[in-house]
């Protein structure tokens, strides 16, 4: 079935370092989408990044992804952190109705 | 817009019991979803409903019944709550490949 592996469960770092958050999947779709998802504090995960475009660059507030599917990957990227950006990071695979989403990854921004 | 409606927010329950969650969107969306959501585990897909009348079992369905009379209603029953349980369920519907999901439900099993 289909995977995604989110290697790191926490990622701290220091305000105004490059960010980069793992992802990689397994699937036995030919085109299959891939998502970030980020969840705030006591919020609900909502919709970050979206592609199905192999080798784009996709872009928004600040991060961006870019779909592998040589590597199947689909790491997040951002050049400088922000305190506001510490949340929970979920990357998720789709292919039909269904999304698989990996375990997530806190990034935990400090001052 | 639209909005997605979970109740109730806090769901206390005894071992055994049977507990019904209940989900509502005003999005007009054909797809629903129920995930569960537990700390290092990630998002694990419980059932999901294509459209009304419509149910399919995700990952994590055993231990779990859904219902959907409705298009903008999709129920989710723990058959028996195990004790010491606690995650959160969150519900979600889908437009143009991105979910869209609600403030979700916190299940305590005492």
């Amino acid at each position: 079935g289909d995977s995604v592996t989110q290697t790191e469960g926490l990622v701290t770092l220091t305000e105004g370092l490059p960010v980069m958050l793992n992802c990689t999947y397994q699937t036995i779709y030919s085109n299959p989408f891939l998502f970030w998802y980020v969840q705030h504090l006591n919020e609900s995960p909502r919709l970050l990044l979206k592609s199905f475009t192999d080798n784009k660059r996709t872009e928004h507030q600040g991060f961006h992804a870019t779909l592998h599917k040589s590597s199947s990957s689909f790491h997040l990227q951002k050049s400088s952190a922000q305190l506001s950006d510490s949340a929970l990071y979920y990357c998720a695979l789709g292919g039909g109705y269904k999304l698989t989403f990996g375990t997530g990854t806190s990034l935990l921004v400090d001052p | 817009g639209g909005i997605i409606t979970q109740t109730p927010k806090f769901l206390i329950g005894q071992e055994g019991q049977k507990l019904t969650l209940k989900c509502q969107q005003n999005f007009n969306h054909d797809t629903m979803y129920w995930y569960r959501q537990d700390s290092g585990k990630g998002l694990r897909l419980i059932y999901y409903s294509i459209t009304e009348n419509d149910l399919q079992k995700g990952d994590l369905s055993e231990g779990y019944d859904a219902s959907r009379e409705k298009k903008s209603s999709f129920s989710l029953t723990v058959t028996s709550a195990q004790k010491n349980e606690m995650a959160v369920f969150l519900c979600a519907s889908i437009d143009n490949y991105e979910q869209y999901f609600g403030p979700g439900t916190r299940l305590t099993v005492l």
